[in-house]
């Protein structure tokens, strides 16, 4: 059975930064394509980051910079580090497999909150 | 980047109905479009990829078309279960994007 389980999320102050954890079983992640997708409270769904499984990196123009995805494949883990946050950032974050180019497989999500 | 927009953003319709859902994008993504339904507080599922390819466990009253830049989504009967929140999305040029969310309510 496949599970994406996310952690790390919590309330952090402006400029603040936070890691995010997503722990993978059922497939590997070194084989495969994972991504970061965020939804703020009440709004729709924002791509934020993806790690191909051949190393290339694509980032949204909102968070390059200052978001940095990276995955351990020792641990079947992806990360997503947040540095410099802002209110905006403030959502779920999922984490997903991304599959000819479509999210399939979603992780029930964790809430990260930027407020001072 | 890559603009997705979906008409409508609310629909009001019975069970039974047949319903469709248009997406469209700011330039070509030949087939690259897939749809999701989302209830609330769960996370999206996906139902749809490539247009028109049905997910695995997906009923088949769930089906999509087109290609270029117009896309559509259709129920052909709506069950209760399918009252829910639909995006539409893209991935292509280095980036993905969502539409903007359809909300299909019971009327």
């Amino acid at each position: 059975e496949v599970q994406l389980v996310e952690s790390g999320g919590g309330l952090v102050q402006p400029g603040g930064s936070l890691r995010l954890s997503c722990a993978v079983s059922g497939f590997t992640v070194s084989s495969n394509s994972m991504s970061w997708v965020r939804q703020a409270p009440g709004k729709g769904l924002q791509w934020a980051s993806t790690s191909f499984g051949g190393g290339t990196i694509h980032y949204a123009d909102s968070v390059k910079g200052r978001f940095t995805i990276s995955r351990d494949n020792s641990k079947n883990t992806l990360y997503l580090h947040m540095n410099s946050l802002r209110a905006e950032d403030t959502a779920v974050y999922y984490c997903v497999r991304l599959r000819d180019w479509a999210f399939d497989y979603w992780g029930q999500g964790t809430l990260v909150t930027v407020s001072s | 980047d890559i603009e997705m927009t979906q008409s409508p953003s609310t629909l009001s319709a019975s069970v039974g109905d047949r319903v469709t859902i248009t997406c469209r994008a700011s330039q070509s993504i030949s087939t690259w479009l897939a749809w999701y339904q989302q209830k609330p507080g769960k996370a999206p599922k996906l139902l749809i990829c490539k247009a028109s390819s049905l997910e695995s466990g997906v009923p088949s009253r769930f089906s999509g078309s087109g290609s270029g830049t117009e896309f559509t989504l259709t129920i052909s009967s709506l069950q209760p279960d399918d009252f829910a929140t639909y995006y539409c999305q893209q991935y292509t040029s280095y980036s993905s994007t969502f539409g903007q969310g359809t909300k299909l309510e019971i009327k």
